[in-house]
């Protein structure tokens, strides 16, 4: 089973800064990686698709890139609306597995 | 507006079946492959099953294979999971999401409000 490895599980910032966040594959998926916003109480929603496709609807500081095993959700300038756990997902093989998450908290 | 709404769950002893629903609307519901998606309270997501868009292909992680039936109505636009033999570990909010890509590999563009299904005795 492909494992995927999110870090670091919790990232603590304030409003206005640039973020990060990595999810790193056990093996090499190709661009098989979608990323997730989860809020609390909430149901997840679609951020970035195969690794760096945008989703409509998704605000463009939201962007994704990487392929093989290393993959980052980069975030300009956090607003105070993107405090959340964000989740990557493979779909390279047929398990969907997802990553632990990582928790993007106020500082 | 994709809107998913599922429904069924609740709180049911070890050893004993649930059946949630999801009724699909917004788009043509027998055009996409249907998904359930679990969350364990306090825990990550988990993938449960897939149903292809003309219910011929299903498929299901290791741990709910025989127990769990992942079905649809495309004339009713509903997606189902029957439940059997459920364990403490089921217990978990499932959602109901539309699945892009290869079948049974692809991502969640959609998800439903969840349901939670506790499985105690």
């Amino acid at each position: 089973n492909i494992v995927l490895t999110q870090s670091p599980a919790t990232l603590s910032v304030t409003p206005g800064e640039s973020v990060s966040l990595s999810c790193r594959a056990s093996q090499s998926i190709s661009t098989s990686i979608h990323w997730y916003q989860q809020k609390s109480n909430e149901s997840p929603r679609l951020l970035i698709k195969y690794a760096s496709q945008s989703i409509s609807g998704i605000p463009s500081r939201f962007s994704g890139s990487g392929s093989g095993t290393d993959f980052t959700l980069s975030i300009n300038r956090v607003e105070s609306e993107d405090f959340s756990i964000y989740y990557c997902q493979q779909s390279y093989s047929s398990l969907n597995t997802f990553g632990a998450g990582t928790k993007l908290e106020l500082k | 507006e994709v809107q998913l709404v599922e429904s069924g769950g609740g709180l049911v002893q070890p050893g004993r079946s649930l059946k949630l629903s999801c009724a699909a609307s917004g788009f043509t519901f027998s055009d996409y492959n249907m998904a359930w998606v679990r969350q364990a309270p306090k825990k990550g997501l988990e993938w449960v099953a897939t149903i292809s868009y003309d219910g011929s292909s299903t498929y299901y992680r290791d741990s709910v294979k025989g127990r769990f039936t992942i079905s649809r109505d495309n004339a009713k636009s509903t997606l189902y999971l029957q439940m059997d033999s459920l364990r403490s570990e089921d217990t978990a909010t499932y959602y109901c999401a539309r699945q892009r890509g290869v079948v049974y590999r692809g991502y969640f563009d959609y998800w439903g409000q969840g349901v939670m299904v506790t499985v105690s005795s």
